[in-house]
């Protein structure tokens, strides 16, 4: 079946960075590009960017560019998020979802998310 | 503030219907972008409920329905079940800043 799973809690001081790895199985990796999506305790889910599986393009929202790089590893067939300079605002869980096999941008699998506490 | 548009709550009776709606603009639904929607019990991940506006994963019940018309989409829940008590989000996608995946603020549906 397919999985998607994420590295676990991590508790970051402000200003530091973090990197968040997601490990896919069950399919071919690089057939599906990878989304994170984060949420903040108590609100609802957003969008921090996608990533090519197939050829490593990008693309950011405006909100995370410069401060957020996404990678992926196809010989382990693991996506990474790497997001710096850290502030509370950032306390939040994250996601890694899977593009959908329909090709219409939903995504159909998703990580069980990493819980990521800033705090000093 | 969420691109789309979605009521906090909503809450129903046991076998009731209820419909969550989910606003957006001309440059995400309204420019023809599929509209999906998720289910997300606590503590948990999303799970996808529908896919381009009206289709269903498999393992989702029929009670679960999908539409979309303009710049608008609606999920409906017929024959309310107590575990359908959860968080529901819609998500397109908007091609203004270069194109980027949105969301909705997120519907609490309450079973009575």
């Amino acid at each position: 079946q397919i999985l998607l799973v994420q590295s676990g809690v991590e508790v970051k001081k402000p200003g530091a960075s973090m990197k968040v790895s997601c490990k896919a199985s069950g399919y071919t990796f690089s057939d599906y590009g990878i989304s994170w999506v984060r949420q903040a305790p108590g609100q609802g889910l957003e969008w921090m960017g996608w990533i090519s599986a197939y050829n490593g393009k990008t693309k950011y929202p405006q909100k995370f560019q410069g401060r957020v790089t996404m990678t992926t590893d196809t010989s382990t067939s693991t996506a990474y998020m790497d997001l710096r300079s850290l502030t509370s605002d950032d306390t939040a869980v994250y996601f890694c979802a899977r593009d959908g096999f329909s090709g219409t941008r939903e995504f159909d699998f998703w990580g069980q998310g990493t819980r990521v506490i800033v705090s000093s | 503030q969420p691109v789309l548009t979605q009521p906090p709550s909503v809450s129903g009776a046991p076998g009731q219907r209820v419909t969550i709606s989910c606003t957006g603009t001309t440059s995400n639904i309204g420019a023809s972008y599929d509209v999906h929607w998720y289910q997300q019990l606590p503590g948990t991940a999303p799970k996808l409920l529908i896919y381009g506006h009206t289709n269903r994963p498999s393992g989702v019940p029929d009670r679960f329905s999908g539409s979309t018309s303009g710049t608008s989409a609606s999920l409906a829940i017929t024959g309310l079940q107590a575990e359908d008590e959860a968080d529901y989000y819609c998500q397109s996608y908007d091609l203004s800043l270069g194109g980027h995946w949105v969301f909705g603020g997120g519907t609490k549906l309450t079973v009575l």
